[in-house]
């Protein structure tokens, strides 16, 4: 059973560029979670979706961010017109639900680099 | 407001030694409790949680943590440390009324002195 899947694991941008994140959840798992690790901090909640479905974006920057999680396919983080503040570590984590205490387990992707030059 | 402390920024014990990190939270409702460990430009693994029950619990890798209402505080402890421990240790919260996220710490950072 394969873990939460992130790519690229490594991904440089140029000021302006937009990044795309992607994270496929693990299997049987409907839930994902996006967290920022910047340098030297703890990870910040993002954003928590299910399949098509934002569910709570509290955590996300009003601008420029979005992700979604279609019925197909991985959830996808974009970031338009990067800046060099959004460098950081972007993991992605999944859990099969939330509704008994064991669902409610998040298991996190290794991760995506972002370097804004 | 939820928020999760770890007050120990950099911790550095002798191989063979016994280990505590701290962690203190402040929440108004029942938390979930979770101890993750980053290596090095890796991601997190779980070390081991507490939703409810026996408030000692025991973890992968010889870790365990005890929940302590009273104090608000979910301390991981190891009895003896090896050197293939020294990495990011990051203490976790979340709320029982609201799955949808973990409020992080910012992470002690053990060393192994040899």
């Amino acid at each position: 059973n394969a873990g939460v899947m992130q790519n690229p694991r490594h991904l440089v941008r140029r000021r302006g560029q937009e990044a795309r994140l992607r994270c496929s959840p693990m299997k049987g798992h409907s839930h994902v979670y996006w967290y920022r690790q910047l340098p030297e901090e703890g990870l910040k909640f993002m954003v928590y979706l299910q399949k098509e479905n934002i569910i709570d974006e509290s955590g996300m920057p009003k601008e420029r961010f979005s992700a979604e999680f279609p019925k197909e396919g991985p959830s996808i983080l974009r970031i338009q017109q990067v800046v060099r503040g959004d460098s950081a570590a972007y993991f992605c984590a999944s859990s099969p639900g939330i509704l008994r205490d064991t669902e409610r387990e998040q298991y996190f992707g290794p991760g995506t680099r972002l370097t804004v030059t | 407001a939820q928020s999760v402390t770890q007050p120990d920024i950099h911790i550095t014990v002798s191989e063979g030694a016994s280990l505590e990190l701290r962690c203190n939270y402040s929440y108004g409702a029942t938390p979930y409790l979770f101890w993750y460990v980053q290596s090095p430009g890796q991601g997190l693994q779980l070390l081991l949680k507490y939703f409810s029950g026996d408030t000692l619990v025991q973890g992968i890798k010889g870790f365990e943590a005890e929940f302590k209402r009273s104090q608000s505080s979910f301390n991981l402890r190891k009895p003896s440390v090896h050197w293939s421990d020294a990495a990011e240790y990051f203490c976790a919260v979340g709320a029982y009324s609201s799955a949808s996220k973990l409020n992080f710490g910012s992470g002690t950072r053990l060393s192994i002195r040899p």
